[in-house]
């Protein structure tokens, strides 16, 4: 089974600081998604990446899969109190098949942005 | 883009009890999932609910403790039976939707505390 390995699990940043958090999987990602969590609440869609070396931005937050597919990094520029909560990547099943639409996720990185 | 709503948003239910959620998605999707998160915890799947077929449990998850209906394209119910405090999560539906860039969103969540 695919596993996921999230890094930091915690961050504190003052605002204005950049940021970046890992995410590396044990196997070969099909696709590679990106979630904000709030508190007790359901998960924000960031971003999702499936081909090697590919490269998201949205306002000030950067998603990044590496060429050989096995690793991700989330990176945001000039953090803000808004950006606090968890963040979570998460790995698809594989393409087709019984596995498709089923995502495996990190353990999480909780970010904590002090103004 | 979806938009899923999820009721209730939180509860808290007594040991013993059973409680169904629901998750109501605004467009037709084929595919279907539950989680369930525990607190402090990641993300762990519970079943897909395909529309048509019968809702399909990963491991260490059954029907009987579970179990799901998918009625239509917009709509699925996820019951806890015979709850016990160990049932304390937030229970999420996601969907996938189709299009450039296959995406899977998540509900709003619902966060039930059993006593």
């Amino acid at each position: 089974s695919q596993e996921l390995e999230q890094s930091p699990q915690s961050l504190i940043v003052q605002e204005g600081k950049n940021l970046t958090i890992n995410c590396t999987s044990s196997k070969t990602l099909y696709g590679l998604y990106w979630y904000k969590q709030k508190y007790g609440e359901g998960l924000i869609f960031l971003m999702m990446l499936q081909k090697g070396g590919e490269e998201k931005s949205h306002e000030k937050i950067t998603a990044k899969l590496d060429e050989k597919k096995q690793q991700s990094s989330l990176h945001i520029t000039a953090s803000q109190p808004s950006h606090a909560g968890i963040y979570l990547c998460g790995a698809d099943g594989g393409a087709g098949g019984t596995s498709y639409g089923k995502l495996t996720f990190g353990q999480g990185t909780i970010l904590t942005v002090h103004p | 883009s979806a938009v899923i709503s999820q009721k209730p948003s939180r509860d808290i239910c007594q040991r013993g009890t059973s409680l169904t959620i629901q998750c109501q998605v605004d467009s037709q999707v084929t595919m279907m999932f539950w989680y369930r998160q525990q607190p402090g915890q990641s993300l762990t799947l519970i079943a897909t609910a395909n529309q048509g077929s019968e809702a399909t449990y990963e491991s260490g998850f059954v029907i009987d403790k579970f179990p799901i209906s998918r009625p239509n394209l917009t709509f699925s119910t996820l019951t806890v039976s015979n709850m016990s405090p160990e049932d304390s999560s937030i229970y999420l539906c996601s969907v996938v939707m189709w299009g450039s860039g296959n995406t899977i969103y998540f509900g709003e969540g619902s966060w039930l505390t059993v006593v």
